[in-house]
């Protein structure tokens, strides 16, 4: 079945850095997403993107972060200057395009990213 | 908002027991969607539920969706000790989903 897969598992950084977490979809998926939990809470929304656009983002969504689909497989979230509040697990999900050319549809996610900001 | 809010918080009982989970949510929605999350671990999507249909049914697991009182319910029958997990749902009327705090369901053996 096919399946969502998430590179790395674990990523330890020092604050200030960068980082990129990688994505790869579901391959025939074209609506894409990064959510974020931090230890103990909830599942936060962080952006929505479709046609090499963001379609939607949330408050947590700062200059800091940026996406991007850099060829046709992966997916990727990139934290410019991290922070010691960016330590999360961050899950990237995928949907099929739905009715009206809105997802609507199951979203698909993957194992999740541990970010830890030493 | 778009939020589910799931109710109860927790629940536990014993294994091959019945395990009702409800949500309730406040916005018109085009479906609503169910997820499990074990502690740590990824979400797993359970079942989708569109507006217009009123109970679904998936293996174990039966959904039910009124939308004039706004609201669901996720019956997982026969439960085993791995669906020890926290529950989701998640009424959807765009493309981002925002959780609600979850039901830890614990099953005990």
């Amino acid at each position: 079945e096919p399946e969502v897969t998430q590179t790395p598992s674990h990523q330890v950084t020092q604050m200030g850095q960068e980082v990129i977490l990688r994505c790869v979809p579901i391959s025939n998926h074209l609506y894409f997403y990064w959510y974020r939990q931090i230890l103990g809470q909830k599942v936060e929304f962080l952006v929505s993107f479709y046609n090499n656009e963001i379609s939607e983002k949330s408050e947590i969504f700062d200059d800091q972060f940026s996406v991007e689909r850099p060829d046709g497989s992966n997916f990727t979230l990139k934290i410019r200057s991290t922070k010691l509040e960016d330590s999360a697990m961050y899950f990237c999900a995928s949907s099929e395009v739905g009715l009206a050319g809105g997802s609507y549809n199951e979203q698909f996610f993957g194992p999740g990213t541990r970010l830890t900001v030493l | 908002s778009q939020q589910g809010e799931e109710d109860p918080q927790a629940l536990s009982i014993q294994e091959g027991e019945n395990a009702t989970m409800n949500c309730s949510y406040k916005t018109s929605i085009n479906n609503l969607q169910w997820y499990r999350q074990n502690s740590g671990r990824g979400l797993v999507h359970l079942i989708l539920i569109r507006s217009n249909e009123r109970e679904k049914h998936s293996g174990r697991l039966r959904v039910t969706l009124d939308t004039s009182k706004k609201s669901s319910s996720l019956l997982i029958t026969a439960s085993r000790a791995a669906d020890t997990a926290s529950y989701f749902c998640a009424p959807n009327r765009d493309d981002k989903i925002i959780f609600g705090k979850g039901t830890r369901l614990h099953i005990l053996p």
